[in-house]
């Protein structure tokens, strides 16, 4: 499969603790894109990275949350200190090579949190 | 007033309908328009993207009207597998052209009933 794969598929864990997700993008796409999806909501924008340089972080990153890409394949998000309202989805999507023309997003499987 | 904004539904038709969603964005700068389609606890899944001209694929016809900031999904003789939430998209670009973050609606929830 040379789909965008993340692991794990679901996680479950108690407030305050720390987690981290993985997302393989496409090979050679070197757009990554990390969003949090909850219940009855359209997925919401977290951070993209061209290479390994992060371009754009949303306010709903707060300090807890950080993300890396550092050779500029895989990426990890990682959360700090757990809260029940980080529960949710957490989608990847990579996109090809700059400078083409259409620039579609491809969508992992996801990354489902749950914070007891 | 959120950027992009969808009917509500959720709509329930029975196979063999047709059915209209729509969208409107409210960056006037938006450069890509999109419609993806989501099963229930599954990743979005690009449905087609929307240009000026209008496009069909299939059962299924896209509108934008860049004027209005309006986006349109028509899906015709729908199908039980047709069932899934709807999400209209937009995008601006950056310098280089390319595709920034997607902008998403909450999604139309569609129900196609035997």
């Amino acid at each position: 499969d040379t789909g965008v794969s993340q692991d794990p598929r679901h996680k479950i864990t108690k407030r305050g603790q720390n987690v981290t997700f993985r997302c393989d993008p496409i090979s050679e796409h070197n757009r990554l894109y990390w969003y949090r999806q909850t219940l009855g909501q359209g997925p919401e924008f977290l951070t993209y990275f061209q290479n390994e340089a992060q371009l754009e972080k949303s306010r709903l990153l707060s300090d807890r949350f950080s993300a890396e890409r550092p050779k500029g394949s895989f990426s990890t998000l990682e959360i700090q200190r757990t809260e029940q309202g980080d529960s949710a989805m957490y989608l990847c999507a990579s996109s090809p090579r700059t400078g083409s023309s259409y620039n579609e997003q491809f969508f992992g499987p996801g990354t489902r949190l749950t914070v007891l | 007033r959120k950027e992009v904004e969808q009917d509500p539904g959720p709509f329930n038709v029975p196979e063999g309908a047709t059915v209209a969603f729509n969208c409107t964005y409210s960056n006037s700068a938006s450069q890509s328009f999109f419609w993806y389609r989501q099963d229930c606890r599954k990743e979005p899944k690009l449905l087609m993207s929307v240009y000026s001209s209008g496009n069909e694929d299939g059962r299924f016809t896209a509108q934008l009207n860049r004027a209005s900031q309006y986006i349109s999904l028509l899906i015709r003789d729908s199908k039980l597998s047709d069932s899934a939430t709807y999400l209209c998209v937009v995008t601006t670009a950056d310098n280089a052209g390319n595709n920034r973050k997607l902008i998403w609606g909450l999604g139309t929830s569609l129900g196609v009933n035997p």
